[in-house]
């Protein structure tokens, strides 16, 4: 079975700082990773996705996260945030067997003026 | 492409009161997954479709939910007297399997359920 662990429910930022969400997962096989943004009142968006290759995987707004294999991690960074990043973002794992997600309790992200 | 939608999006019924779900997926996806948040929680599965066969069920989905598929099209999640503990976002999801398949799930907006 697959978990995933959001270190930090919340992280407080200031507007064109940098941001890094952690987030550790375990799993006996390998699996797909994901972080997803959830925008106040509206459903899940798919930011980026690692499925296999390159470690460092580009996603959009401006967001990249970095698989690490030996870390079982894949936080999610930004260099520079805006207020409009301001939304609770989820990091989840699937089996690519059944591509059902496994989603961690995610972080809101608070930007300060 | 116009998404996966779903409906109504809010619903508000009392205790022991029976309520249904809808959630149409984008046309061409074969699997469909619904999932349920509470608050503060990240979302968790709760069924999923392969067309019109329903494939696995989580330990979550007690007796009084079911959920169908008919013709692999739209489906529904219907909860039979619900409980205040039933109070949350009930999300819909799909995704295409095959050749073209790019591994992703689109969710719709979700149908924000509370139980007075």
């Amino acid at each position: 079975a697959q978990s995933v662990t959001q270190l930090d429910s919340q992280v407080p930022v200031f507007e064109e700082a940098p941001v890094e969400l952690r987030c550790n997962y375990s799993s006996s096989v390998s699996v797909y990773l994901f972080w997803y943004v959830q925008y106040p009142n509206q459903g899940l968006q798919l930011l980026l996705k690692y499925l296999s290759g390159s470690t460092l995987v580009k996603g959009i707004n401006g967001f990249e996260a970095e698989f690490n294999k030996s870390q079982t991690s894949f936080h999610l960074r930004k260099p520079s945030v805006h207020i409009s990043d301001t939304a609770e973002y989820f990091c989840a794992v699937s089996d690519p067997r059944d591509d059902k997600i496994i989603f961690g309790k995610g972080t809101r992200l608070h930007i300060l003026p | 492409d116009t998404g996966v939608s779903q409906d109504p999006r809010h619903k508000i019924t009392k205790r022991g009161q029976n309520v249904t779900f809808r959630c149409d997926p984008i046309s061409e996806h074969n699997r469909l997954y619904w999932y349920r948040q509470t608050l503060g929680q990240g979302p968790e599965f709760l069924t999923y479709f392969q067309n019109e066969a329903q494939l696995e069920k989580s330990r979550l989905l007690s007796d009084r939910f079911s959920a169908e598929r008919p013709k692999g099209s739209f489906s529904t999640l219907e909860i039979q007297r619900t409980e205040q503990g039933d109070s949350a976002m009930y999300l819909c999801a799909s995704s295409r399997t095959g050749l073209a398949v790019n591994y992703e799930q689109y969710f719709g907006p979700g149908t924000r359920l509370t139980v007075t």
